[in-house]
């Protein structure tokens, strides 16, 4: 089924390891973006990407890492986990950057640090 | 700074019901809002989504409203099922920066039988 797809689904870490949070979709969207569910707060963007070679910075950016060298993959690095980063992730694409056509989400990657 | 709001947090209503869950945002200058349903411990699944230009947009039962003089956005379900309940969020697009949502932190919904 066409649609964004995220791995792992779970995934524990240590605090100070590092890790990837892979985000691919098969739309041959444009836009795509990482956010993060916390309790409370809603989901908040953390970095996006408008095009292949493109990145740019969201709200809480510190502490991740993006590269875009594929239209389909998005991936997310963490560079030195942190409790402070236990959250649920999510990537979302969309065809035109959002206006029109909307943002597709994954089904997210929950991910613990102790 | 640009917020989204949704209150209530949490509604109970029995099956059958009418009922309006409301957004509401900071800046009238908004490019999009979009309706989203979450189920527990599941992603984001879009509902409906209403250009700056549109007032409301239908999708079976339900029917989102946008008031941007009022900063008022209302989801409308009709005749509630308990397959309804879930979590609702809705996210704003804001004119200039229309590629970044800013998301209200949802509306808890459980329909009882």
């Amino acid at each position: 089924n066409a649609g964004v797809t995220q791995t792992p689904k779970f995934q524990v870490l240590k605090t100070g390891q590092s890790m990837t949070l892979q985000c691919a979709q098969d739309m041959n969207h444009e836009y795509m973006s990482w956010y993060r569910q916390d309790p409370g707060m809603g989901l908040r963007l953390i970095h996006y990407s408008v095009g292949a070679g493109i990145t740019d910075q969201g709200e809480v950016p510190n502490g991740y890492n993006v590269s875009r060298s594929t239209t389909e993959d998005f991936p997310l690095r963490l560079l030195s986990a942190a409790p402070s980063q236990t959250s649920v992730y999510f990537c979302a694409s969309s065809q035109d950057r959002g206006p029109v056509y909307g943002y597709t989400f994954g089904s997210g990657t929950r991910l613990t640090v102790v | 700074k640009q917020e989204v709001t949704q209150i209530p947090a949490a509604l109970s209503v029995p099956e059958g019901e009418n009922l309006v869950l409301n957004c509401s945002f900071t800046d009238s200058a908004i490019y999009n809002l979009q309706w989203f349903r979450q189920d527990p411990g599941k992603g984001l699944t879009s509902l409906l989504l209403i250009q700056s230009s549109q007032r409301e947009q239908t999708s079976g039962r339900l029917n989102a409203s946008l008031d941007k003089s009022s900063g008022r956005s209302t989801l409308y379900i009709a005749a509630s099922q308990p397959g309804d309940s879930a979590t609702y969020l809705c996210a704003v697009g804001w004119t200039g920066t229309a590629s970044k949502l800013t998301f209200g932190t949802g509306t808890r919904l459980q329909v009882t039988l």
